[in-house]
């Protein structure tokens, strides 16, 4: 059964750093292309980053750029969002997702997704 | 990046059909088969229903279908049930940008 499980998530003041996880099973991270979406509070979807199943391909939404970097461990099989040099915001629920074989193959399957709030 | 342009809100009784428009530009729906529409309840993760414009992945009901119009992809709900009440989002592929795009989001609500 594929399964992804996010971790990381909490409170945060701006400026400050969080890393989130997204422990995959049930596949092997290495074959798909691994996407970050982002929902703020009562707000639409929005894609935040992607990264191709080798890692050497990424692509960022423009309010991330420079302060995001997503990363994957294809041995845990697990994918990684830093981020830094936070604002009020990137608060929102962030998901990993699983795509397919081409960055533009639909997102079939979702983590639960993980909170993430930017105040002081 | 810009967004697809969905109505905030539609409604239908049980039973009905209904349709949400998913409108963009011959950068991303008009020239491109990857629109997808995912179908999320409050408080929890999205679910994929139509892919490549009118797909259904395995387990996604019949009663929901996609197609496409020049700039504007559609999903169709037929025979509405209760448990279609949710907000549906569609996406597509843009060739203005690295990133795909996603729609603002329709909020459907069963009367």
């Amino acid at each position: 059964e594929v399964q992804m499980v996010e971790s990381g998530g909490g409170s945060v003041q701006p400026g400050g750093s969080l890393r989130l996880s997204c422990a995959a099973s049930g596949f092997t991270l290495s074959s798909y292309w691994m996407h970050w979406v982002r929902q703020a509070p009562g707000k639409g979807l929005v894609w935040v980053a992607r990264i191709n199943g080798g890692g050497s391909s990424t692509t960022y939404a423009d309010p991330v750029k420079g302060r995001f970097t997503i990363s994957r461990d294809n041995a845990k099989n697990t994918l990684y969002l830093q981020m830094s040099s936070l604002r009020t915001e990137d608060t929102a629920v962030y998901y990993c997702a699983r795509g397919g074989g081409y960055s533009y193959d639909p997102m079939e399957y979702w983590g639960q997704g993980t909170l993430v709030t930017v105040s002081s | 990046q810009s967004a697809l342009t969905q109505p905030a809100s539609v409604s239908g009784s049980p039973g009905q059909s209904i349709t949400i428009s998913c409108t963009g530009t011959s950068s991303d729906v008009g020239n491109y088969n990857y629109v997808s529409w995912y179908q999320q309840y409050p408080g929890k993760a999205p679910k994929l229903m139509i892919y490549d414009v009118s797909n259904r992945p395995s387990g996604v009901s019949n009663r929901f279908s996609g197609s496409k119009s020049g700039n504007t992809a559609s999903l169709t709900i037929s025979g509405l049930q209760a448990e279609d009440e949710a907000d549906y989002y569609c996406t597509s592929y843009t060739s203005t940008s690295t990133l795909g795009v996603f729609g603002g989001g329709t909020k459907l609500t069963v009367l």
